[in-house]
């Protein structure tokens, strides 16, 4: 079955980066998005973009665009979220998600469980 | 980017109660790119609907969607216990956005 695993919780200081990673099994690396989600506490979803992990193309939402880095390592099915510059705002729940078919650009389908970063001085 | 605003915040409603959430996007896009998402506390979102109209594998049909344009509406025929969550719209593609999300609430 499709599972994503995600990277532990993390703590952060304002400025610091971060990098989340989002362990994949149990279907094709290379034949469907990996999205990227995350959620402040009490908040809504929040989309922050997606990779092509056969090209390793990307796409971001305005508000992350040159804070933020997709990559993925196929050679062990995982995929990387880095977000930079890290501030207060930014402490969240952050979900990576596969898409939901092979045609590219696809909502997000199987979820992982989910990486708190807090950011705090 | 466009923009997606929910309504209405939070419903307040009974079991077995038909429900009607929607969704308005701030500039038209193909219904191709129309999700709804349904979480409930402390979980992952869950896919429910995708291409506005089509439910997801083991979503039951009391679920629908429906719209177009710049108008989009989830659709839960007879509430059950465990529809009772938050609902979030998404416009996906090349970019990405969702609502501000409505929340189901038991009256």
């Amino acid at each position: 079955q499709v599972q994503l695993v995600q990277s532990g919780a993390e703590v952060k200081k304002p400025g610091a980066s971060v990098k989340v990673s989002c362990k994949a099994s149990g279907y094709i690396f290379t034949n469907y998005d990996i999205n990227w989600v995350r959620q402040a506490p009490g908040q809504g979803l929040e989309w922050m973009g997606w990779m092509d992990p056969r090209s390793g193309n990307t796409g971001f939402a305005q508000n992350f665009q040159g804070r933020v880095t997709m990559t993925k390592n196929t050679s062990i099915t995982t995929a990387y979220m880095e977000l930079s510059s890290l501030r207060s705002e930014d402490t969240a729940v952050y979900y990576c998600a596969r898409g939901l078919s092979i045609a590219g650009r696809q909502p997000p389908r199987h979820w992982g469980q989910g990486t708190l970063v807090t950011v705090s001085s | 980017e466009i923009v997606l605003t929910q309504s209405p915040g939070t419903l307040s409603l009974s079991p077995g109660e038909r429900v009607t959430l929607s969704c308005r996007a701030s500039q038209s896009f193909s219904t191709r790119y129309l999700a709804w998402h349904q979480q409930k506390p402390g979980q992952a979102p869950r896919l429910l609907i995708y291409g506005t109209s089509s439910r997801a594998t083991d979503i039951p049909d009391r679920f629908s969607g429906s719209g177009s344009g710049t108008d989009f509406t989830l659709t839960i025929s007879r509430l059950e216990p465990e529809d009772f969550a938050v609902y979030y719209c998404q416009k996906y593609g090349s970019s990405g956005t969702f609502g501000q999300g409505t929340k189901v609430e038991i009256k």
